[in-house]
């Protein structure tokens, strides 16, 4: 099925670990994003993306890193794992055109908690 | 600052009654506004889409209202049903230095009960 895949679903990380959340995009969408959601906050922009080789900082960006090196995929980094960074992460993308009004497609999210 | 402000924060009703979901916002310039449908454990859908020059757009049983003048919106459940339990996110994007980042509100928690 087309849509948003991220991977993995749950992942637990020891403080001052790294890894990466995997996102993945099969709609050709030149716009993709990351966000965090928090209990009793609205969903945070950490970076995002409007096509090949072009990132830009979001609303949260510290801590964490991206690259776009393909259209489909724009994974996110976390370089050293903090307890601040238990969160829902959640890829989303989009069409992207100057004017335009696209609605976002979420992936189902990644569950991280860092202890 | 740009923010939304989404009313109640949760809401309970019947299966089968109607319901209006709030969205005040402060976002300016504004470029358009979305209603999204969050199922607990999963990433949100989207429901509608408008810009600053439409009044209505509905989707099913949903059905969003924007007042630009005033700066909000409101999503209107018609004939709720149980699957319609859920958090509903306003979301409003409005150019920002060039860049394209959406500002959120906290969502209403929507109950259905039997």
């Amino acid at each position: 099925n087309a849509g948003v895949t991220q991977t993995p679903k749950f992942q637990v990380l020891k403080t001052g670990q790294s890894m990466t959340l995997q996102c993945a995009q099969d709609m050709n969408h030149e716009y993709m994003s990351w966000y965090r959601q928090d209990p009793g906050m609205g969903l945070r922009l950490i970076h995002y993306s409007v096509g090949a080789g072009i990132t830009d900082q979001g609303e949260v960006p510290n801590g964490y890193n991206v690259s776009r090196s393909t259209t489909e995929d724009f994974p996110l980094r976390l370089l050293s794992a903090a307890p601040s960074q238990t969160s829902v992460y959640f890829c989303a993308s989009s069409y992207f055109a100057e004017g335009a009004n696209y609605g976002y497609t979420f992936g189902s999210g990644t569950r991280l908690t860092v202890v | 600052k740009n923010q939304v402000e989404q009313s109640p924060q949760s809401l309970i009703i019947l299966e089968g009654k109607n319901c209006t979901l709030q969205c005040n916002y402060t976002v300016s310039p504004f470029s358009n506004l979305r209603w999204y449908k969050q199922d607990t454990g999963r990433g949100p859908v989207s429901l509608t889409i408008m810009t600053f020059s439409e009044n209505t757009k509905s989707n099913g049983r949903y059905t969003a209202t924007l007042d630009a003048d005033t700066k909000q919106s409101s999503l209107h459940i018609t004939a709720s049903q149980l699957s319609d339990s859920a958090s509903y996110i306003c979301v409003v994007r409005g150019p920002s230095g060039g860049s394209y980042i959406p500002t959120f509100g906290r969502g209403t928690s929507l109950i259905v009960h039997p």
